[in-house]
């Protein structure tokens, strides 16, 4: 079964205090890993999608890395308005029914203090 | 432009009443996507359409949830004879890919079931 385990699930910093969050996955023939960000009362919102190995994306203050077991995704001199939870999300490849399901994890909440 | 949009946007059911939840994609968004996210949860897959075509509906929990995207827009998602159990946020989100890459969601709907 396809598996994905986000750490920490819940991480308190300071303005400016730069830290990594963490997505682990097991699964056969990944597709695509992909990070949202979400704030409560909303839907998640697209940040990155990274396909393989050694692949990197930025987006102002953040930055995803992928490898063959894992994903971080580095914050960089954070602010408070980066608080919210960070989920990502595996999708596997196409099956014989020809469709991708995603699965999430848990996601982690950042809250970052000014 | 316009986002994705789910109505209502709170609903509160008596146990054993049908609810009836809409999602308006984007407009020509290919694939649609829907998910039910429980409090502290990761979205969980319920659903997928590509067009008006539902090509995986192995997440659905019963045989009492059914959705339907007749013209390959706008989406329904029914439940019948609602349980406590269902109650939870349900998201749906649209992509321009078939293979939903990136995904866009909308604010959900929190169905309470009383």
């Amino acid at each position: 079964e396809d598996q994905v385990t986000q750490s920490p699930e819940a991480l308190r910093l300071q303005e400016g205090e730069s830290s990594s969050l963490n997505c682990s996955y097991t699964v056969s023939g990944l597709r695509g890993l992909f990070w949202y960000r979400q704030d409560p009362g909303k839907g998640p919102e697209f940040l990155f999608t990274l396909y393989s190995a050694g692949e990197e994306k930025e987006k102002e203050r953040l930055k995803a890395t992928l490898t063959k077991k894992e994903s971080f995704l580095h914050i960089t001199a954070p602010k408070p308005e980066d608080s919210a939870t960070y989920l990502c999300a595996v999708q596997v490849t196409l099956t014989s029914g020809g469709s991708y399901i995603p699965t999430f994890g848990r996601g982690t909440s950042l809250i970052v203090h000014p | 432009g316009a986002g994705v949009s789910q109505s209502p946007r709170y609903k509160v059911a008596k146990r054993g009443q049908d609810v009836a939840l809409r999602c308006d994609p984007i407009s020509g968004h290919v694939s649609l996507f829907w998910y039910q996210q429980a409090l502290g949860q990761g979205p969980e897959f319920l659903t997928y359409f590509q067009n008006e075509a539902q090509l995986d509906k192995s997440g659905l929990p019963s045989d009492r949830f059914f959705a339907e995207r007749p013209e390959g827009s706008v989406s329904t998602l029914k439940i019948q004879r609602t349980q406590q159990e269902d109650s939870a946020v349900y998201l749906c989100a649209s992509s321009n890919t078939q293979g939903g890459n990136e995904q866009f969601f909308g604010p959900g709907t929190r169905l309470t079931v009383l």
